[in-house]
């Protein structure tokens, strides 16, 4: 079943201890992205990535971190939480950018406390 | 730049009664449009996309969309809502250049019986 995968669905943490949300797609999709998602903001997007070694910032790329070294796996890295980064975080990935739609993982929700 | 604006952040509506959510998009040039969906506690879905051709779209669950290059607009409709619609949607452009999509802040659909 062609799915996008994400652990945990739920942490809850404190402030300062690093953690990691995992994103694996089984589709062979070059682009992947990192949303999140706060209620009257709507989805903002932190990182993508177009391919495997190629990754960019979004427009709220600050306090995270990614990597792309396999096409099917794109980690979100939060090296020192804070609080502001209590959110539902979704991955999603795509053929390509453009005209292909992407498909969401079901979404992990962070607390830090 | 591009952007997405969905006018209303909450529709509520009685069932059987027609809906509309609204969305307009700043682009110049040409554009791919998507509508997603998200059911309570579920990731987005493709409801339908508009790459070129025909201005209306049909979609998944009877939602249709009409894009219109004039008003820079692709609002999504639904002749009968019924309960089981209730749910966020959101609309996303892609445009020249970068392609990176773009969501609007979401709309919340919310039937009644």
């Amino acid at each position: 079943e062609a799915q996008v995968t994400q652990n945990p669905r739920y942490l809850i943490t404190v402030t300062g201890k690093k953690l990691t949300v995992t994103c694996s797609q089984n589709m062979n999709h070059e682009y992947m992205s990192w949303y999140r998602q706060d209620p009257g903001l709507g989805l903002r997007q932190i990182y993508y990535s177009m391919n495997v070694e190629v990754t960019d910032k979004g427009d709220v790329p600050e306090g995270y971190k990614v990597s792309r070294k396999e096409k099917r796996n794109f980690p979100l890295i939060l090296e020192s939480p804070s609080p502001n980064q209590t959110s539902l975080y979704f991955c999603a990935s795509s053929f390509r950018v453009g005209n292909q739609p992407q498909h969401f993982g079901d979404g992990t929700r962070l607390s830090i406390l | 730049a591009q952007s997405v604006t969905q006018l209303d952040s909450q529709v509520p509506v009685f069932e059987e009664a027609p809906v509309e959510l609204r969305c307009n998009y700043s682009s110049s040039v040409s554009v791919y449009l998507f509508w997603y969906v998200q059911y309570p506690n579920q990731g987005l879905q493709l409801l339908l996309k508009y790459l070129s051709g025909s201005t209306l779209v049909k979609g998944i669950n009877g939602f249709e969309a009409e894009f219109n290059k004039s008003q820079t607009s692709f609002h999504l409709r639904k002749p009968s809502v019924h309960i089981s619609d209730t749910a966020e949607y959101f609309c996303a452009v892609s445009t020249g250049g970068s392609y990176i999509p773009t969501f609007g802040r979401g709309t919340s659909l919310i039937v009644h019986p």
